[in-house]
């Protein structure tokens, strides 16, 4: 069974305080690996895919990484706007269903 | 192109009683999802369309919560005799297969109480 975990569960940051958060999974076979973004009470903001190992992705202050076994979503410089719950998603190759395996998020505070 | 909506954005139901949960997708995203969250967890799978074929259904959807997606363009999702622990935020998401490999788009979910 597909499996995703997040670590922190919460991060405190102050504004301008560089940090990564973490997401590991196991997946027979990895079709991609999503990232989003939910403020309290919305539905999940589509941030990043990741196909293949070594790729990388950027958006503003956030980038994207994914190794075999886990991926890194690196904040430079937050800004109490980047406060949010960050969301990690698996999608497994094989068969007709295209379905999102999450983990629990982290929840990212930053302090200004 | 406005995004995936819901309706209600949020519903307070009484234990037993029957409620039916609207999405319109993103235009001509062909396939559509329901996921449902409750709190300090992720959105979990429940089930899946493509066009109007309702091809996977989870362990998690009991005999009471059907789906359906008529002529492949909105979906609804019922729940009957609802009970305390259906309490949660119902998501529906969408998304095209081909250039962008099935990136999924969520609407903004709507919140059901049951007392």
């Amino acid at each position: 069974e597909d499996q995703v975990t997040q670590s922190p569960e919460a991060l405190r940051l102050q504004e301008g305080e560089s940090s990564s958060l973490n997401c590991s999974y196991t997946v027979s076979g990895l079709r991609g690996l999503f990232w989003y973004r939910q403020d309290p009470g919305k539905g999940p903001e589509f941030l990043f895919t990741l196909y293949s190992a070594g790729e990388e992705k950027e958006k503003e202050r956030l980038k994207a990484t994914l190794t075999k076994k886990e991926s890194f979503l690196h904040i430079t410089a937050p800004k109490p706007e980047d406060s949010a719950t960050y969301l990690c998603a698996v999608q497994a190759v094989g068969g007709s269903n295209y379905k999102l395996t999450f983990g629990k998020g982290t929840l990212l505070t930053v302090n200004p | 192109d406005t995004g995936v909506s819901q309706d209600p954005r949020h519903k307070i139901t009484k234990r037993g009683q029957n409620v039916t949960f609207r999405c319109d997708p993103i235009s001509e995203h062909n396939r559509l999802y329901w996921y449902r969250q409750t709190l300090g967890q992720g959105p979990e799978f429940l089930t899946y369309f493509q066009n109007e074929a309702q091809l996977e259904k989870s362990r998690l959807l009991s005999d009471r919560f059907s789906a359906e997606r008529p002529k492949g363009s909105f979906s609804t999702l019922e729940i009957q005799r609802t009970e305390q622990g259906d309490s949660a935020m119902y998501l529906c998401a969408s998304s095209s297969a081909g250039l962008f490999k099935d990136t999924q788009y969520f609407g903004p979910g709507t919140r059901l109480t049951v007392l």
